[in-house]
């Protein structure tokens, strides 16, 4: 099965930082990965599909970037509602694989 | 509008058995797979295996064989979870989620909607 490596566990920004997050596949996974936000209590939501597609209705200040076996999360200007834990979700042959996950908080 | 609206939160006892229900509405229930998601106390999400709506034909990850079955009630759009021989290492929410379109084949490898969640507690 594949493994996804997602760093950094967790980290501390100020409103208005650029925050970036990699996910890291053990094997080419081609562009099948996707990023959700997961506030506390809630459901994921689906913010990138297909590595670097933003969702309907979500703003443009999340994007991403890859392919292969190296992915980038970005949040341009980190806002106080963005304050999450974020995943990197895998597709490989029928198998989905999620990244441990990225806490971020406000400095 | 797509909503995937589950039951409610479950109290057990360790050898007991639950079945958490996933009502689907908005869409064709058997145009897309239905995902099963499971999320220990602050924990990540963990990927259970999904279940193919038109077949019903279910896969299962690594670690989610033996006691967990996948089931489907297609005249009502619902997908279920059963749990069996219930262990406190099960105490998690359990989300369910649509992903790939099975209909056209569309490659479609994402979970566009999630339910609300299902918290089971396994306690004696």
């Amino acid at each position: 099965d594949i493994q996804m490596t997602q760093s950094p566990s967790s980290l501390s920004a100020s409103v208005g930082d650029r925050v970036t997050i990699t996910c890291q596949a053990s094997q080419d996974i081609s562009n099948y990965l996707n990023w959700y936000q997961q506030k506390p209590g809630k459901a994921p939501k689906l913010l990138i599909y297909d590595a670097s597609n933003l969702e309907t209705g979500v703003p443009s200040r999340f994007s991403g970037s890859g392919s292969g076996t190296d992915f980038t999360f970005t949040i341009s200007s980190l806002q106080p509602e963005d304050i999450a834990t974020y995943y990197c979700q895998q597709y490989d042959n029928l198998l989905y694989t999620f990244g441990g996950g990225t806490k971020v908080e406000i400095k | 509008q797509v909503q995937l609206v589950q039951s409610g939160s479950e109290l057990k006892k360790p050898g007991a058995s639950v079945k958490v229900s996933c009502k689907a509405s908005g869409y064709t229930f058997t145009s897309y797979a239905m995902n099963w998601v499971r999320q220990a106390p602050g924990q990540g999400l963990e990927w259970m295996g999904w279940i193919n709506t038109n077949t019903g034909n279910p896969t299962y990850a690594q670690g989610f064989t033996g006691r967990f079955v996948f089931s489907l009630d297609t005249s009502v759009s619902t997908a279920y979870l059963q749990i069996s021989s219930l262990k406190a290492e099960d105490t998690a929410v359990y989300y369910c989620a649509r992903g790939g379109d099975i209909l056209t084949g569309y490659p479609k490898y994402y979970f566009d909607y999630w339910g609300q969640g299902t918290l089971v507690t396994v306690s004696s």
